[in-house]
């Protein structure tokens, strides 16, 4: 079954340094989203892409964080001078539309970023 | 605004008995899509179960079923004959059809522990 790959599963990082996480969607899907889970919290909404540009962001997605589509298969997220309040699990997501009109999002296993 | 609420934190059964996970959802849209997720303990969202606000039948499938009423706004997710590998984190989402990659807003979980 198609899946959506996260990169690295787990990455440590000093406050101020810069973190890129990556994905590979599922390859025909067309939709692209980061969620990110603080430890024990819900899961939240960051951003979300579609033809190659931002479709919808949260107000935590600030200029600290970008995203980008480097290749035809790799979505990455890029946070800026990380915080301690960085530390979460990053969830990558992509769907595609079907006939119902709602996606399904299919979720990749995530990535835990440390801060220290 | 939409909102997802989940009021029950923690819910522990012993196997094989029935569980309900409650869901409350709140949206002033009139096309919208209600969704279940399933986190086990190795930390990935997996999907259960998406339905429409225009279909309010209930939905079985093996030991899960859905009860979706609009008119108390719930959509409710009951596990029968619970088993040990049921044990994990369930949420709720909620998701508004602005554009086709429509964001999900999650609701704050349910943790389900069932004992042997």
């Amino acid at each position: 079954e198609p899946e959506v790959t996260q990169t690295p599963s787990h990455q440590v990082t000093q406050m101020g340094q810069e973190v890129i996480l990556r994905c590979v969607p599922i390859s025909n899907h067309l939709y692209f989203y980061w969620y990110r889970q603080i430890l024990g919290q819900k899961v939240e909404f960051l951003v979300s892409f579609y033809n190659n540009e931002i479709s919808e962001k949260s107000e935590i997605f600030d200029d600290q964080f970008s995203v980008e589509r480097p290749d035809g298969s790799n979505f990455t997220l890029k946070i800026r001078s990380t915080k301690l309040e960085d530390s979460a699990m990053y969830f990558c997501a992509s769907s595609q539309p079907d006939r119902e009109g709602a996606n399904v999002l299919t979720f990749g296993a995530g990535s835990r970023l440390t801060v220290l | 605004a939409q909102k997802v609420t989940q009021a029950q934190t923690e819910i522990s059964v012993v196997e094989k008995e029935d569980v309900t996970l409650d869901c409350v959802y709140e949206t002033r849209d009139t096309t919208y899509y209600l969704f279940w997720y399933k986190q086990p303990p190795s930390g990935e969202l997996v999907f259960l179960i998406r339905r429409n606000s225009f279909d309010e039948q209930n939905e079985i499938s093996g030991r899960y079923s859905w009860n979706f009423q609009k008119s108390t706004s719930s959509f409710n997710f009951t596990i029968t004959a619970s088993q040990v590998v049921d044990s994990a984190v369930y949420f709720c989402a909620l998701s508004v059809l602005y554009n086709q990659g429509g964001k999900l807003i999650f609701g704050q979980g349910t943790e389900l522990s069932v004992k042997p």
